[in-house]
């Protein structure tokens, strides 16, 4: 069975500093790796994807992430936080053979963001 | 081109009551899905449907049905509701050909 795991319930960071917001996983073959973004009262939005090639990913909003197979994780992260980066962020992935059905996502990681 | 659109936004419910939540897109996608969300859990896949006609359960699909008779349309209908059903639900849509998923902004549902 496939999982994902996102170790911190909440990450705080300063304005300007770097943010890591980390996630690992488990699949049986390979995987595709999601990230998506929610801000409050909003629907999930996509941020980047994993699916085949380069193990650095950029994404919108100019945070990217870095899959490392060894290590089976896919952390997001970003150079310099903004404050409108505060939100709540959840790491998904799919086996490439489970089908359209088999995506599960991670428990969600608040980003806090201080000023 | 509005993409996922849910209604209603927010509902309260007795315990043993029906009703329908509303999903549609407006992006010629073939697959759509129904998530919840709980605190602690992310989203658990409740439905899903890969085109129009053909639906199929998801992690979770006990006390909820579904039905697809259009590209655009997919409901989701709780026909006696329970206080466990109490959830934030997001519909999402996809194009078969790709990963990404548009989610809509969501229905807050509260059964009493």
């Amino acid at each position: 069975a496939q999982s994902v795991a996102q170790p911190e319930d909440q990450v705080n960071v300063a304005e300007g500093n770097p943010l890591t917001v980390k996630c690992t996983y488990s699949v049986s073959g390979n995987p595709y790796l999601f990230w998506y973004v929610q801000y409050p009262n909003r629907g999930l939005q996509f941020l980047l994807k994993y699916i085949t090639g380069d193990n650095l990913v950029k994404g919108s909003y100019g945070f990217e992430a870095e899959f490392n197979k060894s290590q089976t994780s896919f952390h997001l992260k970003k150079p310099s936080a903004l404050v409108s980066d505060s939100a709540l962020y959840f790491c998904a992935v799919r086996d490439w053979a489970g089908g359209y059905q088999k995506v599960t996502f991670g428990t969600g990681t608040k980003l806090q963001v201080i000023p | 081109n509005a993409g996922v659109t849910q209604t209603p936004k927010f509902q309260v419910l007795k315990t043993g009551q029906s009703m329908t939540l509303q999903c549609a897109q407006d992006m010629n996608h073939e697959y759509m899905s129904w998530y919840r969300q709980d605190p602690g859990m992310g989203l658990r896949l409740i439905h899903y449907s890969v085109g129009a006609g053909i639906t199929d359960q998801g992690e979770v699909p006990n006390g909820y049905n579904v039905s697809r008779s259009t590209t655009e349309d997919f409901p989701l209908r709780l026909l006696s509701a329970a206080p466990s059903q109490t959830s934030v639900y997001f519909c999402a849509s996809r194009v078969r050909r790709e990963e990404t998923q548009y989610f809509g902004p969501g229905t807050r549902l509260l059964v009493l």
